[in-house]
């Protein structure tokens, strides 16, 4: 059975600083999702790996794959209040359904 | 761009009744899906959809829930004989390759 933890799980974080957000997987994975969740909305994508050592930026997100240490990581670089919301990751094994870690849930205060 | 539309946003309904939560996948895609997310909690797979027929359902999707693409367009999640902690969001999600789309979700109160 494929297992996603994420850590941690609840992070407050003041805005200007720097964080990382930690996803393990148990099991060989092709790819791996990580979404964005404001509260009561639904899951926004904000990124796909499908490689190892893949790397992804958009904005003051990075994420990358490291498919031997099935780790992957979501860096929040001067984070700014707009930031704050749930942060899922995802693996999928094949075509059919993702499994998700627990979520991160993000505080970023002034 | 185009979306995974969700109906109705929001149902009550009392225990043991049956409920249909609606969703219309972006037109040229082949796999369905839906998941359920219990409030403050992390969003699970329920059941994958492809060619008309059920490809792999998850340990919650048990007898009491189907799923069925009437016309061609819609995607429905009927669970039978609603219980409480069948009370959460459920999201209905497509994709035609790498990226899926979520629709905006159906937040079910069984009451």
């Amino acid at each position: 059975e494929l297992k996603v933890e994420q850590n941690p799980l609840f992070l407050s974080m003041q805005e200007g600083k720097n964080y990382t957000i930690y996803c393990n997987y148990s099991t060989t994975s092709d790819r791996l999702y990580w979404y964005r969740q404001d509260p009561g909305k639904s899951l926004e994508s904000l990124f796909v790996l499908l490689s190892n050592g893949a790397v992804k930026q958009e904005g003051r997100l990075m994420a990358s794959l490291d498919t031997k240490a099935r780790l992957s990581t979501l860096h929040i670089t001067a984070a700014v209040h707009d930031l704050s919301a749930t942060y899922f990751c995802a693996v999928d094994m094949s075509a059919d359904g993702l499994t998700f870690g627990k979520g991160t849930h993000l505080i970023i205060q002034p | 761009e185009p979306e995974v539309t969700q109906t109705p946003s929001h149902q009550v309904t009392q225990m043991g009744q049956e409920v249909i939560l609606r969703c219309v996948p972006i037109s040229n895609h082949l796999y369905f899906y839906w998941y359920r997310q219990i409030l403050g909690q992390k969003v699970e797979f329920l059941v994958s959809f492809y060619n008309n027929e059920i490809s792999e359902k998850s340990e919650i999707f048990d007898d009491q829930f189907s799923v069925e693409r009437p016309d061609g367009s819609n995607f429905t999640l009927k669970i039978r004989s609603t219980k409480l902690e069948d009370s959460a969001m459920y999201f209905c999600a497509s994709n035609q390759g790498v990226i899926g789309t979520f629709g905006s979700g159906t937040r079910l109160t069984v009451v």
